[in-house]
């Protein structure tokens, strides 16, 4: 099937800003996610946008959609080195009501 | 404390052998999903269920069983017809009417 593309690699300054991309395949995909994985560790939900938006803001993280371009991208403000970790984006699908995930995006914060 | 808890965090599996993870869920919640996670990659969907006594295959579900018998459990069997089960088990869940997915802390699985 087609897949959610990202980024394998990010690496910034601490105190900078981070931009993760992603680009999604489903048009009619009505839910996008992004969550945070620290080592072996699960899933956190950072925060979604529904399809109809265009921007989300939520304290330091915000989330751009261009629907047109099926591109999703989460910027993170004043980048911490607690903010290390893999980055999600995720599509909800179809019926079935399941995510689809891309590979991840690691982030590493310099300090 | 309100959450979704997967047991055990490390689980081993000889050869020949099926194995069962635990997820369970005091949120409340309708829907259960299994996902896999192998090193460097996404998740994948192995099983779902949107309600009790029902679920459906996901993507990966050939050597893969599950149950659900209660609203808040939904165990996954690996069983021996899964030849490469080395990987990290996800279990997550969802309300209905909401459509954000929540996540257990995960299962590593390890061959012996």
């Amino acid at each position: 099937g087609e897949d959610v593309e990202q980024s394998l690699f990010l690496s910034v300054r601490e105190g900078d800003s981070s931009v993760i991309n992603c680009t999604y395949t489903d048009s009619s995909s009505t839910y996008l996610y992004w969550y945070k994985q620290e080592p072996g560790a699960g899933l956190q939900l950072l925060t979604y946008i529904f399809s109809n938006m265009d921007m989300k803001q939520d304290q330091r993280l915000t989330v751009l959609l261009n629907k047109k371009d099926k591109h999703l991208s989460l910027r993170i403000a004043d980048t911490q080195t607690g903010d290390s970790a893999i980055y999600f984006c995720a599509e909800l699908r179809g019926g079935r009501r399941a995510l689809t995930f891309g590979s991840g995006t690691r982030l590493q914060v310099q300090p | 404390d309100g959450g979704i808890t997967q047991s055990p965090k490390y689980l081993f599996r000889k050869e020949g052998q099926n194995v069962t993870l635990s997820c369970e869920q005091n949120l409340n919640h309708d829907a259960m999903y299994w996902y896999r996670q192998d090193p460097g990659q996404g998740l994948r969907l192995i099983y779902y269920s949107q309600i009790v006594n029902d679920f459906q295959k996901g993507d990966i579900a050939e050597g893969y069983s599950v149950s659900r018998e209660k609203k808040e459990s939904f165990p996954l069997t690996v069983t021996s017809a899964q030849k490469n089960p080395t990987a990290f088990y996800l279990c997550a869940s969802r309300r209905t009417a909401k459509e954000t997915q929540y996540f257990g802390p995960g299962t590593r699985l390890l061959v012996l």
